[in-house]
């Protein structure tokens, strides 16, 4: 069991461009959570998606962040015309079902420049 | 807003000390209390889960009690060693919604 893959591990981009990050959860889990770890900050909640459903987006920022969680293939966190206060460790977590505990992948780290 | 607060937020020990950290959190409909422990360049690695007032988990020398109704719940480590160096997590989940609200967390070193 591979556990919940992130990649890529760090990504760089230049103001103005888009960041795809991308999750593929646990096997058996249909349940992702997206946070992100601002530096000197803990984790804040971002999304929490279902297959091809968003739950709670609460924590998305109104303006170029989106999420989806396809059917098939991974959860994506896509962020477009990247600044450079966006530059932060990205953390995917999965769950089999609402209520239980997470496991979380090892993060993205987004440097932007 | 829902806050989760940790104290202290970082904490220096010798080998062989005890320990014990505080998770606080707002008590009204509290549903689950998680914590964590996060070593550097790795992720988040689930310790316990706790929902009733008065749990106690334990985990070898790693120990936990919860207190629902004046929400909060304190994390012991016994005869601490420097593997034991981490962040320590707490979480919080309210009306059996899916998301976790995370505190800052407590930075443990252990010095041998």
């Amino acid at each position: 069991n591979a556990g919940v893959m992130q990649n890529p591990r760090h990504l760089v981009r230049r103001r103005g461009q888009e960041a795809r990050l991308r999750c593929s959860p646990m096997k058996g889990h249909s349940h992702v959570y997206w946070y992100r770890q601002l530096p000197e900050e803990g984790l804040k909640f971002m999304v929490y998606l279902q297959k091809e459903n968003i739950i709670d987006e609460s924590g998305m920022p109104k303006e170029r962040f989106s999420a989806e969680f396809p059917k098939e293939g991974p959860s994506i966190l896509r962020i477009q015309q990247v600044v450079r206060g966006d530059s932060a460790a990205y953390f995917c977590a999965s769950s089999p079902g609402q209520g239980n505990g997470y496991t979380f992948g090892s993060g993205t780290r987004l440097t932007v420049v | 807003i829902l806050n989760v607060e940790q104290s202290p937020q970082s904490l220096h020990v010798q080998e062989g000390d005890s320990t014990n950290f505080t998770c606080s959190f707002p008590s009204s409909n509290f549903y689950a209390l998680h914590w964590y422990r996060w070593e550097t360049a790795k992720s988040p690695e689930a310790l316990f889960v706790m929902t009733l007032n008065g749990d106690e988990k334990k985990k070898g020398r790693i120990s936990a009690t919860l207190n629902t109704k004046e929400g909060y719940s304190y994390l012991y480590i016994k005869g601490s060693q420097p593997e034991d160096s981490a962040t320590y997590l707490c979480a919080c989940r309210y009306n059996q919604g899916g998301k976790l609200i995370f505190g800052q967390g407590t930075e443990l070193s252990v010095k041998p």
